[in-house]
């Protein structure tokens, strides 16, 4: 079975600066794809980015990206000039190529202060 | 195009009562998958769907749950004799084809509250 694991409850940022979310999953495949989802207060799941596991290039969209470390099982996210509109929960997930079980952390709440 | 389509967005149930959550996937979706956030959780996989056949429930509890999609019409989530421990928020999400571009597209969560 496919665990993910995110050992940071909750942090905060001052805006502008960057922070780093941990991520550490735990499986026996090689094809998957990792993610992470942005929850804000309203609740809805908006996904901030992708990594394919066969992909060594580490993903990146605008001021998020990741560092995808596969022998490791390590998958961090890292928010650069962090904004108010920041501010939410996160969460680190898995899937394993061709099934459609996407496993979940429990999740890191941001604060961005300003 | 809209997006994946929930509703209620927030429902209200007493103990013992019936609870049915809808959702309408993306246009040209075939796949609908549900999931359960419990208070500070993560989301928990439910069940699978496709048109008129459920393909992996293993995450949905035996008893009182169940889900449907037919081949008109949305998905439903039925929750039958709610108990507190129901109080959640569900979601669903849907996809084009099983795995392949690994990507869900969800939609905003049913919340369900029991009295």
């Amino acid at each position: 079975a496919q665990t993910v694991t995110q050992s940071q409850p909750e942090m905060s940022v001052q805006e502008a600066e960057t922070v780093t979310l941990s991520c550490t999953y735990d499986t026996s495949e090689s094809n998957y794809y990792l993610f992470w989802y942005k929850q804000p207060p309203s609740r809805q799941m908006i996904l901030v980015i992708r990594q394919e596991a066969y992909k060594q290039q580490n993903a990146t969209e605008n001021r998020f990206s990741v560092n995808f470390q596969k022998a490791a099982k390590s998958f961090s996210l890292k928010i650069s000039d962090s904004q108010l509109g920041d501010t939410a929960m996160y969460f680190c997930a898995f899937m394993k190529q061709g099934l459609n079980d996407m496993r979940f952390g429990a999740g890191t709440r941001l604060t961005v202060k300003p | 195009n809209a997006g994946v389509m929930q509703n209620p967005r927030h429902l209200v149930r007493r103990r013992g009562q019936e609870a049915r959550l809808r959702c309408s996937p993306m246009k040209g979706h075939s796949h609908v998958y549900w999931y359960r956030q419990l208070p500070e959780e993560g989301l928990k996989f439910m069940v699978y769907l496709q048109k008129e056949n459920i393909i992996d429930e293993s995450g949905m509890p035996k008893e009182r749950f169940s889900a449907e999609f037919p081949k008109e019409g949305p998905s439903i989530l039925r929750i039958q004799q709610v108990v507190r421990g129901d109080s959640a928020a569900y979601f669903c999400a849907s996809s084009p084809e099983q795995g392949d571009t690994g990507e869900l597209f969800f939609g905003e969560g049913s919340r369900l509250t029991v009295l």
